[in-house]
C-alpha cells in the first residue's frame, strides 16, 4: 500500500459524458501527478500540481482539467468523453516537486468509455 | 527531447534464470533514471534509481542496474528469477529542472516459468 488512495477504481461511463477522478496524497506529501495508461500511448505524464498550484503539464487534452484542494487531495476532470479516452488512470505523490524525490503511485482508476 | 526504449515487450525466463531486461534512454542533459513494478491490477512500485553517484544501484527484491552513459542505457538485472517477478516493468526517465514529471518506456512484460 502506497499510501495514495484513488476513487473510484473503476467507472464506467459513456461518450460525451464528463467524469471526475479523485486522488488523495500520502500524508505530509505536497505534490500530485497525474498519468494515463493506455495500450497505444503507453504510460503518458499528464498534470502535476505542488502545493495548490499547477506545476508542470504534459500531454493533457483541452477537455482534461485538474486541480489541488487546500487539503492537497486532486481532481482530474474529463469532459466530452470519447472511446479514446479509456485507460487507466494513475495519480502519484511526493514530498516536493523535486526530481529527486520518489513518486508513490495510487492504484489507479480504470476509466472505460462506451 | 527526452525517451526511453525498452527492448522486448515481452521476456520470458525459467524460475532461477537470469533476468535482464533493457533500457535504453534519450537525453540532452544528464538523466535521473527509474525502474517501476506494476503487478496485475496495481499501481507502480518505485525498484530502484539513479540520480548523480554509483552507477550500480541496487534496488529492492534483488534487483540491479547500471547507468552506462556511453551506451545511453540503464538495463535491469536480476541473478535468478522468481515466480513472485512475473509482472510489468517501466523504465522512466527525468531530469533536473523538469519538476519530476516521469517520462515511461512501453514497458516490459516478465513472465517467469517453472
Amino acid at each position: 500500500d502506497s499510501g495514495v488512495t484513488q476513487t473510484p477504481k473503476h467507472l464506467i461511463t459513456a461518450t460525451g459524458q464528463r467524469v471526475t477522478l479523485r486522488c488523495s496524497p500520502r500524508s505530509g506529501d505536497l505534490s500530485v501527478y497525474w498519468y494515463q495508461q493506455s495500450l497505444d500511448q503507453g504510460l503518458q505524464f499528464l498534470i502535476q500540481y505542488y502545493n495548490g498550484e499547477e506545476r508542470a503539464k504534459g500531454n493533457i487534452l483541452e477537455r482534461f482539467s485538474a486541480q489541488q484542494f487546500p487539503d492537497l487531495h486532486s481532481e482530474l476532470n474529463l469532459s466530452s468523453l470519447e472511446l479514446g479516452d479509456s485507460a487507466l488512470y494513475f495519480c502519484a505523490s511526493s514530498i516536493r516537486d523535486s526530481t529527486y524525490n520518489e513518486q508513490f503511485f495510487g492504484p489507479g482508476t480504470r476509466l472505460t468509455v462506451l | 527531447a527526452q525517451s526511453v526504449t525498452q527492448l522486448g515487450s515481452h521476456v520470458s525466463v525459467s524460475e532461477g534464470a537470469l533476468v535482464l531486461l533493457r533500457c535504453n534512454y534519450s537525453s540532452s542533459v544528464p538523466p535521473y533514471l527509474f525502474w517501476y513494478v506494476q503487478y496485475p491490477n496495481q499501481g507502480l512500485q518505485l525498484l530502484l534509481k539513479y540520480t548523480t553517484g554509483a552507477t550500480l544501484v541496487k534496488g529492492i527484491n534483488g534487483f540491479e542496474a547500471e547507468f552506462k552513459k556511453s551506451e545511453t542505457s540503464f538495463h535491469l538485472t536480476k541473478p535468478s528469477a522468481h515466480m513472485s517477478d512475473a509482472a510489468e516493468y517501466f523504465c522512466a526517465v527525468t531530469y533536473g529542472g523538469s519538476q519530476g514529471n516521469l517520462i515511461f518506456g512501453k514497458g516490459t512484460k516478465l513472465s517467469v516459468k517453472p
